[in-house]
């Protein structure tokens, strides 16, 4: 099956730092999505990605679809306290049904 | 709210106990997804369901788990027969239709506890 590698899983940052994390995938995806998990909640979509190439902002979230089909990143500048939480990478392929897949997380923690 | 609602949001089961987890998709979704999440895990899928179907459940266990989702009221994903691994955060997500152009909606979970 499809797996998802998701790094780094975990990090500790100063708040006003710039973060980034990555997800490379054994396999191509058409679509990438960026989830933000609170603690006690489910996922919230944060940024989706449709082509390969594509770089899309959603305030101090950007995030891009590797040109490969196989990756995708995703930075947040300036963290603030409420950044903390996990970022799960999910990818999945379109043809016909396929089913999302998600990486592990990173658990970002703001040190204000 | 017209959000993905789940409920309970806590279950404690003894071992050997049945554990009933419901979902409520958004109003007009009708394809429903089941994932599970262990402890320091990411979410794992279990099974996919529209209306009266399941579509895939490749990743449900083969035995003590089933799920559905009826023409009226709520999915359920049923765990007969509990045991301690089955402790975990259970979430649910919907959409209107099969591609994530739409987006997974997930709901706030249930979080079943086996003692």
């Amino acid at each position: 099956g499809q797996q998802l590698n998701q790094s780094p899983q975990s990090m500790f940052i100063q708040e006003g730092e710039d973060v980034s994390m990555n997800c490379t995938s054994s396999s191509i995806f058409n679509t990438w999505l960026w989830y933000k998990q609170d603690p006690g909640e489910g996922p919230v979509l944060l940024i989706a990605l449709y082509k390969a190439g594509e770089l899309t902002s959603n305030g101090r979230l950007t995030a891009q679809f590797g040109i490969t089909r196989k990756d995708s990143f995703l930075n947040i500048s300036a963290s603030i306290p409420s950044d903390v939480g996990i970022y799960f990478c999910a990818g999945q392929y379109s043809g016909g049904y396929q089913k999302v897949t998600f990486g592990i997380g990173t658990k970002l923690q703001v040190i204000p | 709210n017209a959000g993905v609602m789940q409920n309970p949001r806590h279950l404690v089961r003894r071992r050997g106990q049945e554990a009933r987890l419901r979902c409520s998709p958004m109003k007009g979704h009708s394809h429903v997804y089941w994932y599970r999440q262990l402890p320091e895990e990411g979410l794992k899928f279990m099974v996919y369901l529209q209306k009266e179907n399941i579509i895939d459940e490749s990743g449900m266990p083969k035995e003590r788990f089933s799920a559905e989702f009826p023409k009226e009221g709520p999915s359920i994903l049923r765990i007969q027969q509990v045991v301690r691994g089955d402790s975990a955060a259970y979430f649910c997500a919907s959409s209107p239709g099969t591609s994530t152009n739409y987006g997974y909606t997930f709901g706030s979970g249930t979080r079943l506890t086996v003692v």
